[in-house]
């Protein structure tokens, strides 16, 4: 059974930097073809892709934001990190984390529940 | 970056109603593979997206055969035949075939 559980600050102030967790069950992150991926949500919003990364450490940016954007896993702990810099009321959201398939660019098959992230002065 | 345009915004259907959401894309989805990677999800009220169908129309694992998918290049359909109360909610396709990985803006399915 796959899940996956975002965890975060719940609020940081402008110009912070956000720092995720993903912890995860169900599969390895050293597997071949399995990775985990970010995505934000605004509330009444779209989704937006932010950040994926692979079992190799390949990691994929969402161009928009990918200066701000790093990627990282700890697969002993089955753990995903996505860490967001200089962050502003724009970052405010729900943020999810799934499981992704090597499949296109990337299949999402199972999704956290989310978390969110409020950011305010 | 590919734009993904859905219609309707929203969409109301009784019970029992076949509905059908139209995605459009702004450049074709066939990849150089071969396959096409637009995918298909639903949020339910206060949940978090879950697949349905990927590469057009294929049902993901548990999804109820009612939920159908079709299209090419750039024009996609998913269609529910035959609603149930549970199926409200945002439809969102997705398209992975070109870099950055896109979605639609979304279709709300309400129940009347």
């Amino acid at each position: 059974q796959v899940t996956l559980k975002e965890s975060g600050p719940g609020i940081l102030q402008p110009s912070q930097t956000l720092s995720l967790t993903c912890t995860f069950s169900g599969f390895s992150l050293s597997t071949y073809g399995m990775g985990v991926g970010w995505i934000r949500q605004p509330s009444g919003k779209g989704l937006e892709w932010l950040a994926n990364i692979w079992w190799d450490d390949d990691k994929y940016y969402n161009p928009s934001l990918k200066n701000r954007l790093t990627i990282s896993k700890d697969t002993s702990n089955n753990q995903a990190f996505l860490k967001i810099t200089n962050v502003d009321t724009a970052d405010t959201a729900t943020y999810y984390c799934a499981r992704s398939l090597y499949y296109g660019l990337l299949l999402p098959d199972y999704w956290g529940q989310g978390v969110m992230v409020t950011v305010s002065s | 970056d590919v734009v993904l345009t859905q219609t309707p915004p929203t969409l109301s259907a009784t019970i029992g109603q076949s509905v059908s959401i139209s995605c459009r894309s702004s450049q074709s989805l066939l990849d150089s593979d071969g396959d096409t990677y637009l995918n298909w999800l639903l949020q339910r009220p206060g949940q978090s997206p879950q697949l349905l169908i990927y590469s057009v129309s294929n049902l993901e694992s548990g999804v109820p055969n009612r939920f159908s998918g079709s299209g090419s290049e750039t024009d996609f359909t998913l269609k529910i035949s035959g609603v149930e109360a549970e199926d409200l909610g945002v439809y969102y396709c997705m398209q992975a075939t070109h870099a950055p990985l896109t979605f639609g803006s979304g279709t709300k399915l309400e129940i009347k």
